[in-house]
């Protein structure tokens, strides 16, 4: 599986959009971007993923370059729940998917 | 509740003792998996099923690791001869299958090994 480069820790404003990004340039044809998070004391949440296409749905926004090698997750109004260790995952989107987690981007989201 | 549920959520033991830490998926998911998540770190991959099918298990860390499906309803990850090394979350996740792929966690069962 392709490794992700992410940003060790961010800051975002209740509110306001919180845009993490994420590298992923070894990232091969058939190989999908996920976007999980995990919440202190908690399991890992999925949010969503895509191929090629920007996606969305009713957590965030997913913005892939047009060369793949790169990524955004959108968190539109970010709010203090949405504190958490956010992870970029690249794999292939078939069954015995096992997800290869690096360290993750640390979001801080402040009143 | 209609999430994967682990149970128990704190295991505390000690050393050389063997320990067994269960796993109920969501009702539909025929994929299970199990991940052990250290401090500060990302969960790493254990072991797979697909309904009662052990299909990946290479990733197990040792011999003293061992999974079981026996219905492909709920699982079971046994951890034999404990070491204070093996303290950590251990974590389990279930898939829809049929082209969903999207894992859905438990929330772990936290492990210390004094």
């Amino acid at each position: 599986d392709a490794k992700t480069t992410q940003p060790t820790s961010m800051d975002c404003a209740e509110g306001r959009a919180a845009n993490l990004p994420c590298n992923h340039s070894t990232i091969s044809g058939n190989e999908y971007v996920y976007w999980y998070r995990q919440i202190h004391s908690q399991g890992p949440q999925y949010i969503i993923h895509g191929l090629k296409n920007n996606e969305t749905n009713e957590m965030a926004s997913l913005i892939i370059t047009e060369d793949r090698k790169s990524s955004t997750l959108i968190l539109p109004h970010a709010t203090l729940r949405d504190t958490a260790v956010y992870y970029c995952i690249v794999g292939q989107n078939n069954a015995g998917n096992m997800l290869t987690f690096g360290g993750g981007t640390r979001l801080m989201v402040k009143p | 509740d209609t999430g994967v549920s682990q149970d128990p959520r704190h295991k505390i033991t000690k050393r050389g003792q063997n320990v067994t830490f269960r796993c109920d998926p969501i009702s539909e998911h025929n994929r299970l998996y199990w991940y052990r998540q250290t401090l500060g770190q990302g969960p790493e991959f254990l072991t797979y099923f697909q309904n009662e099918a052990q299909l990946e298990k290479s990733r197990l860390l040792s011999d003293r690791f061992s999974a079981e499906r026996p219905k492909g309803s709920f699982s079971t990850l046994e951890i034999q001869r404990t070491e204070q090394g093996d303290s950590a979350m251990y974590l389990c996740a279930s898939s829809l299958g049929g082209g969903v792929y999207e894992q859905y966690f438990g929330p772990g069962t936290r492990l210390t090994v004094t």
